[in-house]
């Protein structure tokens, strides 16, 4: 079935890039969404890509996916403490399926 | 902007009881869906609806568990005897069309004792 993988956490300084990593498996995924989730909130969608684009730029927000490798990644620009959250990767072929989750820290 | 609204945001229960958690989608979405978070876990799909009836629905949306839309805003979800493992964060989602991403509500905290 299909997977979706993520690492667990991240810990950036404030002002500078985070990089969040994702992999997958299902080929046939047709969208690969980047999802929020603050603590003791719901999922608030970031920004999606369709499996035919290889960049997404979203103001501070760039997606960048690798369809041969099946890698996806956000990159948040001047990260600031408000982007501390948990991001979660999802794919959809079907239905969407998410990634472990990766805790950002954004260290002031 | 438009949202998922989902209630309560907290539902305590007895092991054994019958729960009902509401939902109600974006007022244009057609495509309804069930997630579940156990704390510290990923997020599992449960069932998707489409047209009054599931679409799909994994392992885990066993005989216990049901769906339904009772008037043209709620969705809902039901468990019928609830166990310890069923404790999670429940989400609802909606989407305008199949292939359109999913928007969540804030989810319904569901806690069996």
């Amino acid at each position: 079935g299909e997977d979706v993988e993520q690492s667990l956490f991240l810990s950036v300084r404030e002002g500078d890039s985070s990089v969040i990593n994702c992999t997958y498996t299902d080929s046939s995924s047709t969208y690969l969404y980047w999802y929020k989730q603050e603590p003791g909130a719901g999922l608030q969608l970031l920004t999606y890509i369709f499996s035919n684009m290889d960049m997404k730029q979203d103001q501070r927000l760039t997606v960048l996916l690798n369809k041969k490798d099946k890698h996806l990644s956000l990159r948040i620009a001047d990260t600031q403490t408000g982007d501390s959250a948990i991001y979660f990767c999802a794919d959809y072929y079907q239905k969407v399926t998410f990634g472990t989750g990766t805790k950002l820290q954004v260290i002031p | 902007e438009p949202e998922v609204t989902q209630t309560p945001s907290h539902q305590v229960t007895q092991m054994g009881q019958e729960v009902i958690l509401r939902c109600v989608p974006i007022s244009n979405h057609l495509y309804f869906y069930w997630y579940r978070q156990i704390l510290g876990q990923k997020v599992e799909f449960l069932v998707s609806f489409y047209n009054n009836e599931i679409s799909e629905k994994s392992e885990i949306f066993d005989d216990q568990f049901s769906v339904e839309r009772p008037d043209g805003s709620n969705f809902t979800l039901k468990i019928r005897s609830t166990k310890l493992e069923d404790s999670a964060m429940y989400f609802c989602a909606s989407s305008d069309n199949r292939n359109s991403p999913l928007h969540f509500g804030n989810g319904t905290r569901l806690t069996v004792t």
